[in-house]
């Protein structure tokens, strides 16, 4: 157990609806991170916040968004979902930005 | 195209046999990492190497960083079925605020 939560485990949706995806990191961890991660493409890193700001963005699309809250749970927020949208989601956490990074079991979104 | 090229991508080998699996790049990074990753889980790190050439042994598993920093390779000698799973290479690069690229992994399976 990593320290990492994620909610929900599994998520089934259609195309054009909305969904939000839900983090814990491990007690102490100010940094979050997104990831994607489909059969074709591997592990793709989506945003970084640390301490509620947006620290670095990667292949995120402009349909995806996310937060940090003061309590540093963190949101991504998929909207106009498509198919080609259906893959796991990880989050992942550390202390600080260039720390190990902590995965959590990930949301196994699915988009009919 | 991937930034990290994992080789192979699939590997099927019987208990007790050795394996290599490579990760090459064409980019220089700070630090890498190795990851391994099961069904249902997230990636868990299972080793960062951050100097040119440096060799880290953990157990059965031996990982090396090449001289130039653009690639790297995991040996795991004597496989166990339980070594089974996604071994995914990750690069690091400096400069503020991390930025990591991950590669497509290779999947194993020893078999009994």
């Amino acid at each position: 157990d990593s320290g990492v939560t994620q909610t929900p485990k599994h998520l089934i949706t259609a195309t054009g609806q909305r969904v939000t995806l839900r983090c814990s990191p491990r007690s102490g961890d100010l940094s979050v991170y997104w990831y994607q991660q489909s059969l074709d493409q591997g592990l793709q890193f989506l945003i970084q916040y640390y301490n509620g700001e947006e620290r670095a963005k990667g292949n995120i699309l402009e349909r995806f968004s996310a937060q940090q809250f003061p309590d540093l749970h963190s949101e991504l927020n998929l909207s106009s979902l498509e198919l080609g949208d259906s893959a796991l989601y990880f989050c992942a956490s550390s202390v600080e930005g260039m720390s190990t990074q902590y995965f959590g079991p990930g949301t196994r979104l699915t988009v009919l | 195209t991937q930034l990290l090229e994992q080789s192979p991508q699939f590997l099927s080998i019987q208990e007790g046999e050795n394996l290599t699996v490579y990760c090459n790049s064409s980019s220089v990074f700070s630090s890498l990492q190795w990851y391994r990753q099961e069904p249902g889980e997230g990636p868990v790190l299972l080793v960062t190497v951050v100097t040119g050439g440096e060799v880290k042994k953990l157990k059965r598993l031996t990982f090396q960083f090449g001289d130039a920093r653009k690639d790297s390779s995991l040996h795991i000698t004597a496989a166990q079925p339980g070594d089974t799973g996604l071994y995914l290479c990750a690069g690091l690069k400096s400069g503020g605020y991390q930025k990591v690229t991950f590669g497509i992994g290779t999947k194993l399976q020893v078999i009994p």
